[in-house]
């Protein structure tokens, strides 16, 4: 069964403040890794698809990496409107995605 | 607006009684799927449309839960004699296919 763990649960940073995110997984069959990001009360919003190890994806703060294991989203300098719950999923040959629980990120001015 | 959209956005409904929400996808993505996410924790899946072929349901899904896409447009999700363990954020995605999928604002149900 397909499994992804993200880490830490919680993260509280300052602004300006650098820092990662991680989300292992044990998949079969992975086609590609997705980040989101989920404000309260709404649907996630689509940031990243990484499909290979070695792989990087940037936007604005945010870049993504993906080893055989695990993938990285890095917060550069971050801003309270960063504050979210960042998600990663797996899709696989199954043609589904599987989810984390999420990191929720809060950035205090 | 060519996102995807679901109604309604919420739901309060009494025990036992029928609630159905829709979905509609992103015009050409020809992928459809209903996720359910709880407090904390990550979206669940629970089916998915390719067109009009419904082609996995999870098996967590109890018998109480159907889902149709008629012509592979839009889509419906039922829940049958509700029970408050029900209660959640039903998310609806599209997609083309193998690639990332789309969120709507989601469905909140409130069983009581």
């Amino acid at each position: 069964e397909d499994q992804v763990t993200q880490s830490p649960e919680a993260l509280r940073l300052q602004e300006g403040e650098s820092s990662s995110l991680n989300c292992s997984y044990t998949v079969s069959g992975l086609r590609g890794l997705f980040w989101y990001r989920q404000d309260p009360g709404k649907g996630p919003e689509f940031l990243f698809t990484l499909y290979s190890a070695g792989e990087e994806k940037e936007k604005e703060r945010l870049k993504a990496t993906l080893t055989k294991k695990e993938s990285f989203l890095h917060i550069t300098a971050p801003k309270p409107e960063d504050s979210a719950t960042y998600l990663c999923a797996v899709y696989t040959n199954a043609g589904k995605s599987t989810f984390g629980d999420g990191t929720t990120l809060t950035v205090k001015p | 607006d060519t996102g995807v959209s679901q109604d309604p956005r919420h739901k309060i409904t009494k025990r036992g009684q029928n609630v159905t929400f829709r979905c509609d996808p992103i015009s050409e993505h020809n992928r459809l799927y209903w996720y359910r996410q709880t407090l904390g924790q990550g979206p669940e899946f629970l089916t998915y449309f390719q067109n009009e072929a419904q082609l996995e349901k999870s098996r967590l899904l109890s018998d109480r839960f159907s889902a149709e896409r008629p012509k592979g447009s839009f889509s419906t999700l039922e829940i049958q004699r509700t029970e408050q363990g029900d209660s959640a954020m039903y998310l609806c995605a599209s997609s083309l296919e193998n690639l990332e999928a789309f969120f709507g604002q989601g469905t909140r149900l409130t069983v009581v």
